[in-house]
């Protein structure tokens, strides 16, 4: 498809497991960012890529989240010993990188829930 | 850093009634953008409207524009004839030189008939 793609769309996991969340973005776009949405909460910045690199990984909440780029492409986020408080809805973006204009184009999210 | 801050966490509004969603923001950049998303209950993320800082004019998009006022570092959505499907959260956003996007908190609109 043309848009943002996230897998899986669900996820429900036990306390203290590991997951994985995966963002495929537009064709062409080398910016994506990670956003964390809690229930009826605003977007809170989790981290974002130029290409593979991250400029800026100040949003992560702890060392248990890390997320990396591969190829320009494909994003995975990586939660570790996951905690009940990191349930909540997670949305990939991506955008051209131009110096003006810069839409971001939102995939479905990822809801996880951890039990 | 940058800041972006949505002081209405809620609103009614009447249908075909104008509504203005406020959002002020922070920044020490020079150039930057900022863009209103709307998010109805399916979760989806709608883009609306986009301002640059350099943009003389007031962007307009259909039933929406954008109240930008740089001094005041102000950027609110006014929704013209509001309908029902109108009944949404609403974002309000910045991206600064570096491309890092931040978003508010948003304000839970509610269309009443």
């Amino acid at each position: 498809g043309a848009g943002v793609s996230q897998s899986p769309s669900n996820k429900v996991t036990e306390k203290g497991k590991d997951v994985e969340l995966r963002c495929d973005p537009i064709s062409g776009h080398t910016a994506l960012y990670w956003y964390r949405q809690s229930l009826g909460q605003g977007l809170e910045f989790l981290i974002y890529f130029q290409g593979n690199s991250a400029p800026d990984k100040s949003g992560l909440p702890s060392d248990r989240f890390s997320a990396e780029r591969t190829g320009g492409s494909v994003s995975t986020l990586t939660i570790q010993r996951t905690q009940q408080e990191d349930s909540a809805v997670y949305l990939c973006a991506s955008s051209r990188m131009t110096s003006s204009y810069n839409e971001q184009f939102f995939g479905p999210g990822t809801r996880l829930t951890v039990l | 850093a940058q800041k972006i801050t949505q002081t209405q966490p809620g609103m009614f509004v009447q249908e075909k009634e104008a509504v203005t969603l406020d959002c002020t923001y922070d920044t020490s950049d020079q150039s930057y953008g900022l863009f209103w998303y709307k998010q109805p209950s399916s979760g989806e993320m709608i883009f609306l409207i986009y301002q640059g800082s350099y943009d003389e004019q007031n962007a307009t998009e259909g039933r929406y524009s954008l109240n930008f006022q740089k001094a005041r570092k102000s950027a609110n959505l006014v929704i013209s004839a509001s309908q029902l499907g109108d009944s949404a959260m609403y974002f309000c956003a910045m991206r600064g030189l570096d491309d890092k996007i931040i978003f508010g908190k948003g304000t839970r609109l509610h269309i009443l008939p």
